[in-house]
């Protein structure tokens, strides 16, 4: 099962930022918190991935409070490209590291 | 630098054939994951590979399903014989090493009549 909550969707207006918020108030301290993002029709797409510091690149802002219980995925300027469904997921460490479970994810509307 | 290839892209075929998909991973990539995608059960890993050798098949459906691996630039997912509710977008995915991020490729529609 997702380890992960998330709303189902949400909405934001082109050029603003768009906030998506994650809950995973079972985070272990050898769990990263990462984001995928699916575009119709597409496969899911890598964007950023945090143990407990911020982090940034040039798709995206990862805000991890510091009790790690829950995160916020930022994409600063939203375009119409970025309407797409976001799943964030808690990857467990050590010897099942390689599986990514995902839940429903957030779809997000990006509006012109 | 290609990403993650599979084919075909879309396949209908009619219940009880074989259906073969192909995936080339990233080259360099250690780890090739396979996986399915429903309206019902969402994103599903099927199976997981390690340099060429299967480590995990526990999300494989069933017996009709295999995939091998026989060298570090090709995977193969089967399906024999095919049912109707094998229906599923089919994704492919590679990453350097196994905790490192997945790379997917945009996967096989399939459908069986």
């Amino acid at each position: 099962d997702a380890k992960t909550t998330q709303p189902p969707s949400m909405d934001c207006a082109e050029g603003r930022a768009a906030n998506l918020p994650c809950n995973h108030s079972t985070i272990s301290g050898n769990e990263y918190v990462y984001w995928y993002r699916q575009i119709h029709s597409q496969g899911p797409q890598y964007i950023i991935h945090g143990l407990k510091n911020n982090e940034t690149n040039e798709m995206a802002s990862l805000i991890i409070t510091e009790d790690r219980k829950s995160s916020t995925l930022i994409l600063p300027h939203a375009t119409l490209r970025d309407t797409a469904v976001y799943y964030c997921i808690v990857r467990v460490g050590g010897d099942s590291s390689y599986k990514l479970i995902f839940g429903s994810g957030t779809r997000l509307l990006v509006r012109p | 630098d290609a990403g993650v290839i599979q084919s075909p892209r879309h396949e209908v075929t009619e219940m009880g054939q074989e259906v073969t998909l192909r995936c080339k991973p990233i080259s360099g990539h250690n780890s090739l994951f396979w996986y399915r995608q429903t309206m019902m059960r969402g994103l599903e890993l099927l199976i997981y590979f390690n340099n060429n050798v299967p480590i995990d098949d526990s999300g494989m459906p069933e017996d009709r399903f295999s995939a091998k691996m026989p060298n570090a630039s090709f995977s193969t997912l089967k399906i024999q014989p095919s049912e109707p509710r094998d229906s599923a977008v089919y994704f492919c995915a590679s990453s350097l090493v196994r905790n490192q991020p997945q790379h997917f490729g945009d996967g096989t529609r399939l459908s069986i009549l």
